[in-house]
């Protein structure tokens, strides 16, 4: 039974417009939500995080939003770039940030 | 720093061998995590230790899988006997008491022939 659904296995974009990946999570009890970008050969790399006393938080091109009664997050990367090609993870964590459950991933493409 | 080490980055291995990966956590982490990523399944967390000390293995697939940490600088995973199913890619994590942020290893691609 997964904890954490990214429905969407593939997105395609054109370079310059929105890009949107979602998650869904089944556990109430999360309390920190991050996102994490995979390039091929490499490791995930931290992208952004929120916590669950916030609905929203940006960084740069990066916004990321938490809507817990619906308990779904969402990343949105304005304007999208081709070097943002890579699979991304929703993850969420407990309190402390221990036993992170990761989503199966979403492999965005930023066609120029 | 150097990050979280892992070894190899890639073993190619018949079926049957005994198969080791190796990680080395960033200094000061006190808790190491152990992933398994599979284009099925994402990635799911196999194992992870506190302080050296196992806390939740339940993700370990079966038997034939064993994690240790005998020190704070160095844990490893290993396989045996390997099957096929067991190709993926096993990437290690490492997080100090109280962060929120995991980070992670280059991985290590296993393919069992």
């Amino acid at each position: 039974d997964q904890q954490v659904k990214q429905n969407s296995p593939s997105l395609s974009v054109q370079e310059g417009r929105i890009s949107i990946l979602n998650c869904d999570y089944t556990n109430s009890m999360f309390d920190y939500f991050l996102w994490y970008k995979k390039y091929p050969a490499e490791g995930p790399t931290f992208l952004i995080s929120i916590s669950s006393i916030k609905d929203k938080n940006e960084d740069g091109r990066f916004t990321v939003f938490l809507n817990k009664s619906a308990k779904h997050l969402s990343l949105h990367i304005v304007p999208s770039q081709p070097g943002d090609s890579a699979v991304y993870f929703c993850a969420m964590a407990g309190n402390y940030g221990q036993n992170f459950v990761f989503g199966p991933g979403t492999r965005l493409s930023v066609l120029p | 720093d150097a990050g979280v080490i892992q070894s190899p980055r890639h073993e190619v291995t018949e079926m049957g061998q005994e198969v080791t990966l190796r990680c080395k956590p960033i200094s000061g982490h006190d808790y190491l995590f152990w992933y398994r990523q599979t284009m099925m399944r994402g990635l799911e967390l196999l194992i992870y230790f506190n302080n050296n000390v196992p806390i939740d293995d339940s993700g370990m697939p079966e038997d034939r899988f064993s994690a240790k940490m005998p020190n704070a600088s160095f844990s490893t995973l290993k396989i045996q006997p390997s099957e096929p199913r067991d190709s993926a890619v096993y990437f290690c994590a490492s997080i100090p008491y109280g962060a929120n942020v995991l980070t992670f290893g280059a991985g290590s691609r296993l393919t069992v022939l």
